[in-house]
């Protein structure tokens, strides 16, 4: 696609629930970041992959927290037994290699209740 | 990577020239200093990075100081959608960026 997709655009849940959000990122970037964004916050890292090299998952808030990229291309955050402090906008950016020109998608809101 | 310092908030009347300044005092010799703006409800848009040299874009301008010790982002003429969170970041060439902060969160004003 053109730019970076990100799947649901909002997303509500119940506390305790587990939740997906799913990355498109642009064709051909080998670099795939996510990144969280609390209300009236900066954005705070969550995890980076870089072609087959093992992901940097050092910004992970908490074991509740996963992702993989798959075919190094998707990539899927995944938050288990959702807390409401989980509430936030998730950001995922891509970009070729370890250039910093990060592009980012749109983000998915998350609430939860 | 080096930590960076910027006002909260700005103004400017529109038409005017938009200047962002950003304190980045311990940026290391192979660090790149990174401009991005986000508007509401929407992801952070690349505006334009440098190392050492003034650069210039279709966007913006940006003026590094000799030390590299700050930055200052230019929009010559900002409009009413120019109204955005700016983020200056400091990562190496072979880093990545970690955490941004708040930002400075530009009005720009009739």
């Amino acid at each position: 696609g053109a730019g970076v997709s990100q799947s649901p655009s909002n997303k509500v849940t119940e506390k305790g629930k587990d939740v997906e959000l799913r990355c498109d990122p642009i064709s051909g970037h080998t670099a795939l970041y996510w990144y969280r964004q609390s209300l009236g916050q900066g954005l705070e890292f969550l995890i980076y992959f870089q072609g087959n090299s093992a992901p940097d998952k050092s910004g992970l808030p908490s074991d509740r927290f996963s992702a993989e990229r798959t075919g190094g291309s998707v990539s899927t955050l995944t938050i288990q037994r959702t807390q409401q402090e989980d509430s936030a906008v998730y950001l995922c950016a891509s970009s070729l290699e370890s250039v910093q020109k990060l592009f980012f998608g749109s983000g998915t809101q998350l609430s939860v209740l | 990577d080096a930590k960076t310092t910027q006002p909260p908030s700005m103004d400017c009347a529109e038409g005017r020239a938009a200047n962002l300044p950003c304190n980045h005092s311990t940026i290391s010799g192979n660090e790149y200093v990174y401009w991005y703006r986000q508007i509401h409800s929407q992801g952070p848009q690349y505006i334009i990075h440098g190392l050492k040299n003034n650069e210039t874009n279709e966007m913006a301008s940006l003026i590094i100081t000799e030390d590299r010790k700050s930055s200052t982002l230019i929009l010559p003429h900002a409009t009413l959608r120019d109204t955005a969170v700016y983020y200056c970041i400091v990562v190496s060439n072979s880093g990545y960026a970690l955490n941004f902060g708040k930002g400075t969160s530009l009005l720009v004003t009739p």
